[in-house]
């Protein structure tokens, strides 16, 4: 069974511009999480999708969206990156989402802003 | 906001050593979750403790939910260099609000 998916790997961008990554979740599964990680602030919850729809939200300005897809597969997008937001970026699917869904990871795209 | 604290955040040991870490809270979570991360790759899974008191054992790893809901451990008997990456707890605090918050982690080193 294939894990989850995210891709790009490895992301250079610079200040200013903006990135979309996008991650493909374990078949069946459809809840998508998304987390951001970084060396200061551990692991942080961006935002979490069932079914099309964003059922919560972390506290992330809103140069950070997402969505998801009828195939469940998800994107989040960054507009305006700046410096602060190189990091790990996760997600992670379950079946029918938290709590009681176990939750799967992807190895994560790394987000790196000059 | 509700946060989770561990400790200790660096933890270097030879291998067949025992070892704790910690994960303290001043909130209730009606779940916590344990993973562990190793360079390059997403968090896994260890485990899931929902009961204050709970006990889980997952070979040389022993879980704690403390009883309170408030706090939990994580104990390793006999560590091997396998064991090595950075160990997460993870805690939803119940309700409506279904988010998933993370303690920054411990980073743990079993030498050979």
């Amino acid at each position: 069974k294939a894990g989850v998916t995210q891709t790009p790997r490895y992301l250079i961008k610079t200040r200013g511009q903006q990135v979309t990554l996008s991650c493909s979740p374990i078949s069946g599964h459809r809840s998508v999480s998304w987390y951001q990680q970084t060396p200061g602030q551990g692991l942080q919850f961006l935002f979490e999708y069932f079914s099309e729809t964003q059922r919560n939200k972390g506290n992330f300005p809103g140069r950070f969206s997402g969505r998801q897809f009828s195939n469940s597969r998800s994107e989040m997008n960054v507009s305006t990156l700046e410096l602060g937001d190189s990091a790990l970026y996760l997600c992670a699917s379950s079946l029918l989402g938290p709590p009681n869904q176990p939750q799967h990871f992807g190895d994560g795209t790394r987000l790196s802003i000059l | 906001t509700q946060l989770l604290e561990q400790s200790p955040q660096f933890l270097s040991i030879q291998e067949g050593e025992n070892l704790t870490v910690y994960c303290n809270s001043s909130s209730v979570f009606s779940s916590l979750q344990w993973y562990r991360q190793e360079p390059g790759e997403g968090p896994v899974l260890l485990v899931t403790v929902v009961t204050g008191g709970e006990v889980k054992k997952l070979k040389r790893l022993t879980f704690q939910f403390g009883d309170a809901r408030k706090d939990s451990s994580l104990h390793i008997t006999a560590a091997q260099p396998g064991d090595t990456g950075l160990y997460l707890c993870a805690g939803y605090s119940g309700g409506s609000n279904y988010k998933l918050t993370f303690g920054k982690g411990t980073l743990l080193t079993v030498n050979p």
